[in-house]
């Protein structure tokens, strides 16, 4: 089974409004990134935070990570209709060069 | 710029006819991924190259082999499609060297079998 469970499935939100996507997952881990997938297209790498770490900023983007609980979140803030698009947590499940991927959740942003 | 490419972008196939899904690279990375993903799906790991030693993952079906010559180059045979094998086929590349493994993805080639 998938390492990473996300929530929601699915997303509809107004331009400007914030984004907020969670993440869990089952094992230990080293890191859990964070990548985008436009229709149809390749996935992006968007932001990378590491098992010490709590929270990590990238423009627009914030990423918590909270190991108790085994859990992520990314919020995008001031959302674009450029966001629509999957988003996927990833985990390397303490393996390292294996990433295993989240079911993903569709953002829609309405202009 | 740096990249990953795959080729071609679309493909059709015929039922039961081999097929071969090529990925190039100019990151010079040492680890190269085979990613099946199906619509609405998370990609599912097919295998990997950490330099010339394969990884197949275990539930990954012996229709699928792969091919990696050098470092640059790394391809998807499929060796008798079925119609569930229709799918985006990513291939994804990352290097050992940052410790991290973040992945660089191709854009995908998009397989339809007929």
């Amino acid at each position: 089974s998938q390492q990473g469970e996300e929530d929601p499935q699915a997303l509809s939100i107004q331009e400007g409004e914030n984004a907020t996507m969670n993440c869990s997952y089952k094992t230990s881990i080293n890191n859990l990134q964070w990548y985008r997938q436009n229709s149809g297209r390749g996935l992006v790498h968007l932001i990378l935070i590491r098992s010490n770490e709590r929270e990590k900023h990238s423009g627009r983007l914030r990423v918590t990570l909270d190991t108790s609980k085994k859990s992520s979140s990314l919020l995008i803030t001031a959302s674009r209709a450029a966001d629509t698009a999957s988003y996927f947590c990833a985990t390397d499940g303490g393996g390292g060069f294996k990433t295993i991927f989240g079911a993903g959740t569709r953002l829609f942003v309405k202009a | 710029d740096a990249m990953v490419i795959q080729n071609p972008r679309y493909q059709v196939t015929q039922f039961g006819k081999p097929v071969t899904l090529s990925c190039s690279q100019t990151l010079n990375h040492n680890v190269m991924y085979w990613y099946q993903q199906k619509s609405s799906q998370a990609p599912k790991l097919l295998f990997h190259y950490y330099d010339k030693d394969f990884n197949n993952e275990a539930d990954t079906p012996d229709n699928f082999q792969s091919r990696r010559p050098n470092t640059s180059f790394c391809f998807l045979d499929i060796r008798s499609p079925g119609l569930g094998d229709a799918a985006m086929y990513l291939c994804a590349t990352s290097s050992s060297t940052s410790g991290d493994y973040e992945q660089y993805f191709g854009p995908g080639t998009r397989l339809t079998v007929t």
